[in-house]
Parts: structure tokens; C-alpha cells; sequence
């Protein structure tokens, strides 16, 4: 009953390190998506993906890249972080048909970087 | 493109108080819209959502929101809250282009003893 799964779900980083949220989901969902939230700023997507080997920019998507090389890993890259990507980060999926369908989150990872 | 905004960055109640956590949304001709959940350090988890139909919708533990047209809102009620209750919540719409939520910033919900 695993659903959508992040790691690691603390990190600290020095500014200037690169690292790599792994995001993997279990339910054969088509979309997949990155958030982050900020305290007061509600959640705000930075990249998504509506199927292996597919993905685009959301609202939010300088200083990240992502991959999407299998419909169950949509890992998001940080490249030379930088102190304003401190945040709560969600990974979410939901099954493409049918705009009403639930988008399911994981538990979040929370990063800092020092 | 499509938002949303929650007037409340906090409500506090007291336990057995009626509640209602206010969001409007942008006018468009068919909107989607969502309440999520979050209890402290975990996920958003789906609380109730309008597609069409009935302009009432409840979810399994006790709240209610109602899609207003005219008013171009989806506020949440519930009209006696628990402890249990304590989290932030989440109002959010279908952003169609993107095939995601677009979220509001959140309302923090206090219930006290």
C-alpha cells in the first residue's frame, strides 16, 4: 500500500552542492508532478510529467531538472543550490483520464540549504 | 490561467464551533475545484472535490463545501469541529493547459479545547 514514495526525507545542503529527490509511485499513474511549498505560499509546481519520457516546466522551474525514463520514477534534480530552494518538496501522481481524478502526494522531503 | 485565493492565513475555533474557510476562484466557463488536507509534517491528502452536478459536496468526516457560480466560490464548512480537525487546508483548482492544481496559500485551521 506504498503509493507515492519520496527520499530522503531530510537534507541539508551547502550552497553551491547538487542533489537528487527520488520520487517513485506504485499505482501505474500516468502524471506525475513536483511542488514546492513555502510557509504561506501554498504549493507551486515546478515540473510535470504526463507519461515515460515526457515532462514540462510548471510555475516554478529555474534551478531544477527532471527525468522521466519509467512511468514509476519522476526523480527531480537540483543543480548548484542556492538558499531560496529551501523548502518542502511533494511529489504527487494521478491517473490520466478524466480531469477529476485525485492527484495523490507523497510525504514531502525537507530540504535546507546552508 | 485559472487561481484561487484563500482570504484566511489562519482561523482559529473553539472544539464544537462551527467553522468556514472561505476561497474564491477565478471566473471561468467549466471549473474543477478541490479541498486538500494537511495534517503537521505530512502530505496533502484529497478532503472533497465539485466536478458538476450538485453544488453540495461532503467528505466522509463531517465537512461540506458549496460551488457558488455567481459568487465564484467554493467556501469549507463544517459545523462542529474536533482537535482532530487542527491542519492546514488547501483549496485548489484544475489548471487544464498544465493538467495540475493550481493551489491557494492556505488556511491554517486552530481548534482549541
Amino acid at each position: 500500500n506504498a503509493g507515492v514514495t519520496q527520499t530522503p526525507k531530510f537534507r541539508i545542503l551547502k550552497i553551491g552542492q547538487s542533489m537528487t529527490l527520488q520520487c517513485t509511485q506504485d499505482m501505474n499513474h500516468n502524471y506525475m508532478y513536483w511542488y514546492r511549498q513555502d510557509p504561506g505560499m501554498g504549493l507551486k509546481l515546478i515540473y510535470y510529467s504526463v507519461g515515460a519520457g515526457i515532462t514540462d516546466k510548471g510555475e516554478v522551474p529555474n534551478g531544477y531538472n527532471v527525468s522521466r525514463s519509467t512511468t514509476e520514477d519522476f526523480p527531480l534534480r537540483l543543480e548548484l543550490a542556492a538558499p531560496s530552494q529551501t523548502s518542502v518538496y511533494f511529489c504527487a501522481s494521478r491517473r490520466g483520464t478524466g480531469s477529476g481524478n485525485t492527484i495523490y502526494f507523497g510525504e514531502g522531503s525537507w530540504l535546507t540549504v546552508v | 490561467a485559472q487561481s484561487v485565493t484563500q482570504l484566511d492565513s489562519q482561523v482559529p475555533v473553539f472544539e464544537e464551533a462551527p467553522v468556514e474557510l472561505r476561497c474564491n476562484y477565478s471566473s471561468s466557463v467549466s471549473v474543477y475545484l478541490f479541498w486538500y488536507v494537511q495534517y503537521p509534517n505530512q502530505g496533502l491528502q484529497l478532503l472533497l472535490k465539485y466536478l458538476s452536478g450538485s453544488t453540495l459536496v461532503e467528505s466522509i468526516n463531517g465537512f461540506e463545501a458549496e460551488f457558488n457560480k455567481s459568487q465564484t466560490s467554493f467556501h469549507l464548512r463544517k459545523p462542529s469541529v474536533h482537535i482532530s480537525d487542527t491542519a492546514e487546508y488547501f483549496c485548489a483548482v484544475w489548471d487544464t493547459g498544465r493538467r495540475a492544481l493550481t493551489f491557494g496559500s492556505g488556511t491554517r485551521l486552530q481548534v482549541q479545547p
